[in-house]
């Protein structure tokens, strides 16, 4: 099945501090990927979806100015927390899909994200 | 919108014991997917079973079964001979069709300890 590698696992860093993880799917050309927000002992929450070549689109009551999102190719998109904040810890994980496919989703490994 | 709902937080089952984890779902859709997701502490999201609602055929994967009853809406999984490294959380999770936008819509999960 489709891999998709999520990089970094594990990030701490002090509070103002910009972060940028990234999703690239290995083998194959994911036309849309999913960006999800997890606290601990709760569900996945999307936060946007990001189509190749275009904007992505967020999820209501998520700042767009605040987790920017790239996805500049069919192969890696990027999540950019900007500016961040202790409230901004949590767990982020992605995933890649193909539009109008049915496949299920595949998802990367996660990056815990630790603000001080 | 669509709703997905687990309403056992957390289920035990004794290794080799067979355990039923509940899921319902509401959608105005009549083509759609219903998965299950497990994820152990290394919090990797793993594809266990999936279900096209066109096929009234209940899908199995091994140990994996679905009852899966569209008129109740209703999608549950079936864990046979249960082994210690089913010890995760299990996500129910849909997706419609319509748009083509692939959006995973998760309950809030099951956490499933298998005891030895």
């Amino acid at each position: 099945g489709a891999v998709v590698s999520q990089h970094p696992s594990r990030v701490i860093c002090k509070s103002g501090t910009s972060v940028k993880i990234e999703c690239r799917s290995l083998d194959f050309q994911a036309t849309t990927m999913f960006w999800y927000r997890q606290f601990p002992k709760q569900s996945l929450m999307l936060m946007a979806t990001s189509n190749e070549g275009s904007k992505a689109t967020y999820e209501q009551g998520v700042e767009k100015d605040k987790f920017l999102i790239n996805h500049a190719s069919l192969t890696l998109s990027t999540l950019t927390v900007t500016s961040a904040h202790p409230e901004d810890s949590s767990f982020y994980i992605c995933s890649s899909g193909r539009q109008y496919s049915n496949q299920p989703q595949h998802f990367g490994d996660g990056t815990r994200l630790s603000i001080l | 919108a669509q709703t997905v709902t687990q309403s056992q937080p957390e289920m035990s089952v004794q290794e080799a014991e067979t355990v039923t984890l509940s899921c319902t779902y509401d959608t105005s859709e009549n083509n759609y997917y219903l998965f299950w997701y497990k994820q152990p502490p290394s919090r990797q999201m793993i594809l266990v079973i999936r279900q096209e609602a066109y096929k009234q055929q209940n899908a199995t994967e091994n140990r994996f079964s679905v009852n899966f009853q569209k008129a109740a809406k209703s999608f549950s999984l079936k864990i046979s001979d249960s082994q210690l490294g089913d010890t995760a959380m299990y996500f129910c999770a849909f997706m419609g069709t319509q748009g083509g936008s692939e959006k995973l819509v998760f309950g809030k999960g099951t956490k499933l300890t298998v005891n030895p």
